[in-house]
């Protein structure tokens, strides 16, 4: 079974403040993702990557950044965080490997910024 | 650009009895489509993905979907609805696969309530 592990599961940031979420998987996997979830909403991709130390802007990136140091390590960077990033992140990560296109997700992080 | 519209917001429906949850794409192509279930605090898993091919995709859990390309649609099917059903669904689409970035595009989902 694929794992996806986040940390933290849950965090309280000040507004302006630096927030850093971490994602780590264990699949193997080239591809990486970050999405945000809203309340009431689906997910909308925020970054991704496919491979160590090269990241690409997805849907959202405005107010984000991201880090891919390893294959196994895909973190989101929060420079200053603003009350409108309140959300929950999944981190996903998907293999290219024999046409596989599941993505695998996290268990997500509870972000609430004041 | 490509999209997913859940009309269905909530669902209820009587444990035992049969769900359909409706699912439209707009895409210019061949899209991939995938149904995920998210149980409460839990994050996405996968129930069932359509590759071109056979129309009707067998998932996990019982859970069935047909994809339709006249009506643009991907609708999920259960027949007989379990209490451990309850949850969100999300159906999404993907522009493109092997070997590209396989980004999803996800719908608003649609929250399952079952109940006695």
């Amino acid at each position: 079974e694929a794992a996806v592990t986040q940390s933290p599961r849950s965090k309280v940031a000040v507004t302006g403040g630096k927030v850093t979420l971490s994602c780590h998987q264990t699949n193997n996997h080239d591809y990486m993702y970050w999405y945000r979830q809203d309340t009431g909403h689906g997910l909308r991709l925020i970054h991704y990557s496919y491979v160590a130390d090269s990241t690409e802007k997805g849907d959202i990136p405005d107010g984000y950044k991201a880090s891919r140091p390893s294959q196994e390590n895909f973190s989101l960077i929060l420079e200053l965080a603003s009350l409108s990033q309140t959300a929950v992140y999944f981190c996903a990560s998907r293999s290219d490997w024999g046409g596989q296109d599941t993505q695998y997700f996290g268990p997500g992080t509870r972000l609430l910024v004041l | 650009a490509q999209s997913v519209t859940q009309p269905d917001a909530r669902v209820t429906v009587s444990e035992g009895a049969s769900l359909q949850l409706r699912c439209k794409y707009s895409y210019f192509g061949t899209p991939y489509l995938f149904w995920y279930v998210q149980y409460p605090r839990q994050g996405l898993q996968l129930l069932l993905k359509y590759y071109p091919g056979d129309p009707v995709v067998q998932g996990v859990n019982g859970f069935e979907a047909e994809f339709s390309k006249s009506n643009s649609s991907f609708h999920l099917r259960k027949a007989s609805v379990h209490w451990s059903d309850w949850a969100v669904y999300f159906c999404a689409v993907s522009m493109d696969t092997g070997g590209l970035s396989g980004k999803l595009t996800f719908g608003e989902g649609t929250q399952v309530t079952v109940i006695s």
